[in-house]
């Protein structure tokens, strides 16, 4: 049973336009949510993060919203560029854990 | 700079063989944890490691072992290869909640 789900296997954007991906959790035991974006070859690294106290947080041109009671965040890229073009995934922690559960994975592809 | 290193990118193994994955982190991080990648599934964490000795299983423990022998280096191992382990493997390590620093990962291909 997928406790992070990413429904939205892949997702096309054009250059310049705004690129949302989204997640959905079940387990409200979560309190810290994770994105991380993943190139062919590479590991996936550290983009961005939201404590579950907050319902935004901005780095430059990546923002996570998060929205308790929905369980549901989203990652917004604006402007999105060709170089954003990458499998992201979604991920989860829960107080005190130390274990990030891990959804699927949405394929963002950036045409320019 | 951060780096986790991962012994192989491709290994290519037969059905019984035992399997051994090395991972070396420079970071002095306690927590090292290893994740396989599957197409629809994500990442899975097989088993984790929060100081040298001491192990955790993870989600899909079965069919794996671990080994910390000291801080830096974080080892999986298959004991004995099966084709449903064909699989892309991630070491990772980290200090922070849920910031975890990867290698660049091992395809291991079992035939």
């Amino acid at each position: 049973d997928q406790q992070v789900k990413q429904n939205s296997p892949s997702l096309s954007v054009q250059e310049g336009r705004i690129s949302i991906l989204n997640c959905d959790y079940t387990n409200s035991m979560f309190d810290y949510f994770l994105w991380y974006k993943k190139y062919p070859a590479e590991g996936p690294t550290f983009l961005i993060s939201i404590s579950s106290i907050k319902d935004k947080n901005e780095d430059g041109r990546f923002t996570v919203f998060l929205n308790k009671s929905a369980k549901h965040l989203s990652l917004h890229i604006v402007p999105s560029q060709p170089g954003d073009s990458a499998v992201y995934f979604c991920a989860a922690l829960m107080e005190y854990g130390n274990k990030l559960v891990f959804g699927a994975g949405t394929i963002l592809r950036v045409k320019s | 700079d951060v780096k986790v290193t991962q012994s192989s990118r491709y290994l290519v193994k037969r059905t019984g063989e035992k399997v051994f994955l090395e991972c070396v982190q420079d970071m002095d991080h306690e927590n090292m944890f290893w994740y396989r990648q599957d197409p629809g599934l994500g990442l899975r964490l097989i088993y984790f490691s929060y100081d040298v000795k001491m192990k955790e299983k993870g989600d899909i423990p079965e069919g794996y072992s671990v080994s910390r022998e000291k801080k830096e280096r974080f080892s999986l191992i298959l004991e004995s290869a099966s084709t449903n382990q064909t699989s892309m493997y991630l070491c990772a390590s980290s200090i922070d909640r849920g910031r975890l620093f990867f290698g660049s990962g091992t395809q291991l291909s079992v035939l």
